[in-house]
């Protein structure tokens, strides 16, 4: 068990370029969840897969935003035309479909828009 | 829809000193609520959750917490702070009863030990 992983740990980009995070979750977890943290503020929920499958999305996931997880396995997270407000560190956690809650999470990708 | 308050942003213990930290839950399912734990420069981890079942829940490192359905409360504690416990935790609960829905957490609570 090596853990959930993120690439990259940081990313300063300037205002309107595009962005991509990589998660990679444990290898037996079926569902992937990706969140966001901004200072002060606990973790918010924006997308889950089921496999391959994105099965929810949150209000927060605007329309610059689209995820993926092809063939199940690692995820992308994809910001377009990032703006200031999208500073924050995203959170990608892994767990197995029955255990309730049991969410393993990686150490974060923090993104910096100037 | 789900919510969760906890309250006070920083809590200072002394080495040795019970530790108490608050959380509130609004729900309108039966609630699932977990507690978890960020260390610096760490990935969350989970602490403990309640379910189902006894409303006194033990997890790791010595921390236990109790679901008060009355107050709608899920207050977690430690009978003695240790200098490792410093760190940021967060309560949260579960957007719906079905395995793998999302997490709501609160705002977190930074915990401080002084030797």
């Amino acid at each position: 068990d090596t853990g959930v992983s993120q690439n990259p740990r940081h990313k300063i980009t300037k205002r309107g370029q595009n962005v991509t995070f990589r998660c990679d979750p444990i290898s037996e977890h079926n569902r992937l969840y990706w969140y966001r943290q901004t200072l002060g503020q606990g973790p918010e929920f924006l997308t889950y897969f089921q496999n391959e499958a994105q099965l929810e999305k949150s209000r927060l996931l605007s329309d610059r935003f689209s995820a993926e997880r092809p063939k199940g396995s690692f995820s992308t997270l994809e910001i377009q035309r990032t703006e200031q407000g999208d500073s924050a560190m995203y959170l990608c956690a892994s767990s197995l479909w029955d255990r309730l809650g049991e969410q393993y999470f990686g150490p974060g990708t923090r993104l910096t828009v100037t | 829809a789900q919510s969760v308050t906890q309250l006070g942003s920083h809590v200072s213990v002394s080495e040795g000193a019970l530790v108490l930290l608050r959380c509130n839950y609004s729900s309108s399912v039966p609630p699932y609520l977990f507690w978890y734990v960020q260390y610096p420069n760490q990935g969350l981890q989970l602490l403990l959750k309640y379910t189902t079942g006894a409303t006194l829940v033990k997890g790791i490192n010595g921390f236990e917490a109790e679901f008060k359905k009355s107050e709608t409360s899920f207050h977690l504690t430690k009978p003695s702070a240790h200098m490792s416990d410093a760190a940021e935790y967060f309560c949260a609960v579960n957007t719906g009863n079905q395995a793998g829905t999302a997490l709501i957490f609160g705002k977190g609570t930074t915990l401080s030990v002084s030797s």
